[in-house]
């Protein structure tokens, strides 16, 4: 069982480049999530998947899209990055509420430059 | 939307003393609250997590404690260890509709000193 998975680890990429950050979970939940991580801010919510087929955005969406590929999986896609996307990126999974509760489960990170 | 206040930002014990993180929110509607430890480099890992409908839960050195009038919960970790050493995250969240979307307060680091 690996839990949640994320792919790069790590990636450097120039003003205007394009990139998609892949997340896959093995553990058959249906919500997804994708948060960035910037110094003193905690984690913020960028996009969000409640079930298979549906995303909604979070708190910080723009310049992003996401893509639920399937239960298992859920990409987020920076079309033209920018400086200020700079950030460690997390992807997370919880199971339904009725079981166990609303646990979050992180991947490993990608930490993703822009210069 | 939910906002969530973290303190202290830094906190430094002596290995064997209590820490105590506080945590304020501002949505009478969050009914889960959980603590994440997040170690250099690493991601957050959770470490323990309460409900509404209860006002404190323990295991084993940690324990977290909820005032819902007031809006507010606490980490207390008792009989500190150098491995406890990370930086601590709270969150809030609302049921429902709201799919389990956490809001993070910004984190404490915390050094324990052997």
């Amino acid at each position: 069982n690996a839990g949640v998975t994320q792919t790069p680890k790590f990636q450097v990429l120039k003003t205007g480049q394009s990139m998609t950050l892949q997340c896959a979970q093995d553990m058959n939940h249906n919500s997804m999530y994708w948060y960035r991580q910037d110094p003193g801010m905690g984690l913020r919510l960028i996009y969000y998947s409640a079930s298979e087929g549906t995303t909604d955005k979070g708190e910080v969406p723009n310049g992003y899209n996401v893509s639920r590929l399937n239960k298992r999986e859920f990409s987020l896609r920076l079309e033209s990055a920018a400086p200020s996307q700079t950030s460690v990126y997390f992807c997370a999974s919880r199971g339904d509420a009725g079981r166990g509760g609303n646990k979050q489960y992180f991947g490993p990170g990608t930490r993703l430059t822009v210069t | 939307g939910e906002n969530v206040e973290q303190h202290p930002s830094t906190l430094s014990v002596q290995e064997g003393d209590s820490a105590v993180i506080k945590c304020t929110y501002s949505d009478s509607a969050s009914n889960y609250f959980p603590w994440y430890k997040q170690e250099l480099g690493k991601r957050p890992q959770l470490i323990i997590d309460i409900r509404s409908n209860v006002g404190e839960k323990k295991d084993q050195r940690i324990a977290v404690t909820l005032n819902k009038t007031a809006k507010h919960f606490s980490l207390h970790i008792t009989e500190t260890q150098p491995e406890d050493s990370a930086v601590y995250f709270c969150a809030a969240s609302r049921g429902g509709t709201s799919y389990g979307k956490l809001t993070f307060g910004q984190g404490t680091i915390l050094t324990v000193h052997p």
